[in-house]
């Protein structure tokens, strides 16, 4: 099965900041990766998919990047509401998946 | 608007059976590869079930294989999930999830019904 290692767990940081996220794979997953937003007490909300499309409706601060093994979701400019925890998702052995343990965002 | 709306969790003893649904609108549900996704309280999200529009394919995640069972009636917009032989590991919210056409990410989510297995 295809591992997905998020890093860092847990992130404090400001509002404006910016902020990086990484997600690494057992293997490589070409660009078959999804990443999530959850807030608490919420269902996730998707945010990119193919490691690097936006969803309809994300806001422009959120982009995604790489390929095979490692890849980053960035938030340019924290702002309050996108404090939550993020998961990564890989699709690559369609139709099995496998998420990331997350990364939980917190305000410093 | 798309909705899905999840029911049937609740408290249960070990080795006890519970069945989940999921009760969908506003999209046609006949041409969605549909998925249940749980996670444990205060876990990560753990994949668990696939089922293809047509149920013609169907997986399991390793830790759920050979007690639990997808099903889905178009006719009824309506998914499911039949879960028996359940362990205290299985406690957790479990979500019903949509695909973007059979694509591998889940672009629409339930609200989540919790599953508690304890004596």
């Amino acid at each position: 099965a295809i591992r997905m290692t998020q890093s860092p767990s847990s992130l404090s940081a400001s509002t404006g900041d910016r902020v990086t996220i990484t997600c690494r794979a057992s293997q490589g997953i070409s660009s078959y990766l999804a990443w999530y937003q959850q807030k608490p007490g919420k269902a996730p909300k998707l945010l990119i998919y193919a490691a690097s499309t936006l969803q309809s409706g994300v806001p422009s601060r959120f982009s995604g990047s790489g390929s095979g093994t490692d890849f980053t979701l960035t938030i340019s400019c924290l702002q309050s509401e996108d404090f939550a925890t993020y998961y990564c998702q890989q699709y690559y052995s369609y139709p099995m998946y496998t998420f990331g343990q997350g990364t939980k965002l917190e305000i410093k | 608007e798309v909705q899905l709306v999840e029911s049937g969790g609740g408290l249960v003893q070990p080795g006890g059976s519970l069945r989940l649904s999921c009760a969908a609108s506003g999209f046609t549900f006949s041409s969605y590869s549909m998925n249940w996704v749980r996670q444990a309280p205060g876990k990560g999200l753990e994949w668990v079930s696939y089922i293809s529009s047509s149920s013609s394919t169907i997986y399991y995640a390793d830790s759920v294989k050979g007690r639990f069972t997808i099903s889905r009636d178009n006719a009824k917009n309506s998914l499911y999930l039949q879960m028996n032989s359940l362990r205290a590991e299985d406690t957790a919210v479990y979500y019903c999830a949509r695909e973007t056409y059979s694509s591998g990410w889940v672009d629409y989510w339930g609200q989540g019904t919790l599953v508690t297995v304890s004596s």
